[in-house]
């Protein structure tokens, strides 16, 4: 039980287009969801909680405008990357936190690595 | 702000040694979660510590927490090759995790 898939698992992408990284909850509902993002041989950095139904919270120092962040559903949290650049190319892992159960702890998907070329 | 940082950052270790790596934090939290990592994949989660005193074996693996000293431990006893890895510990505050630094170690046959 608590399986977190995201998709793409890889993209590659050229220099302003934006892209759209999907993260799922595939057996529990999650109310939370939690995007990350880790740069090569560097630990995982929080970028934004997403809550159902409402606005992301983003942490300090990470642009809302440019990584957009929709929640719509209790499996389904997505990340856009806007108009991106080559400075965006990282690895991008979500979490889950199921909505009951399974105390506080968080369900980490496979990741997306995102080159922009 | 919250500080979670591990040591050492690198490990070389031969096969059949024991060693531990430190997770020292600057906020008083009583959840803490040890995870690996292995070269382009995601997080394993190894172990949960939700409470003071909080000690959890898995194999080769035991973990510890001290939230009077705002340390935990993971112990590695007799490592094997398959042990090489970049480990993390999370501490949680307000439902929201802090990575370490990480520790990536490297088991030498």
């Amino acid at each position: 039980g608590a399986v977190v898939s995201q998709h793409p698992s890889r993209v590659i992408c050229k220099s302003g287009t934006s892209v759209k990284i999907e993260c799922r909850s595939l057996d529990f509902q999650a109310t939370t969801m939690f995007w990350y993002r880790q740069f090569p041989k560097k630990s995982l950095m929080l970028m934004a909680t997403s809550n159902e139904g409402s606005k992301a919270t983003y942490e300090q120092g990470v642009e809302k405008d440019k990584f957009l962040i929709n929640h719509a559903s209790l499996t389904l949290s997505t990340l856009t990357v806007t108009s991106a650049h080559p400075e965006d190319s990282s690895f991008y892992i979500c979490s889950a936190r199921p909505w009951e159960g399974l105390g506080n702890e968080q369900f980490f998907g496979p990741g997306t690595r995102l080159t922009v070329l | 702000e919250l500080k979670v940082e591990q040591n050492p950052l690198f490990l070389s270790m031969q096969e059949g040694k024991n060693y531990t790596i430190y997770c020292n934090y600057s906020t008083t939290s009583d959840r803490l979660y040890w995870y690996r990592q292995d070269p382009g994949k995601s997080l394993e989660s190894l172990f949960v510590l939700l409470s003071n005193g909080a000690v959890k074996q898995e194999g080769r693996l035991m973990a510890s927490l001290d939230t009077k000293a705002r340390l935990s431990t993971l112990h590695i006893t007799a490592a094997v090759h398959d042990l090489s890895a970049t480990y993390f510990c999370a501490v949680d505050l307000n439902e929201k995790l802090t990575f370490g630094t990480g520790t990536r170690l490297t088991i030498i046959p």
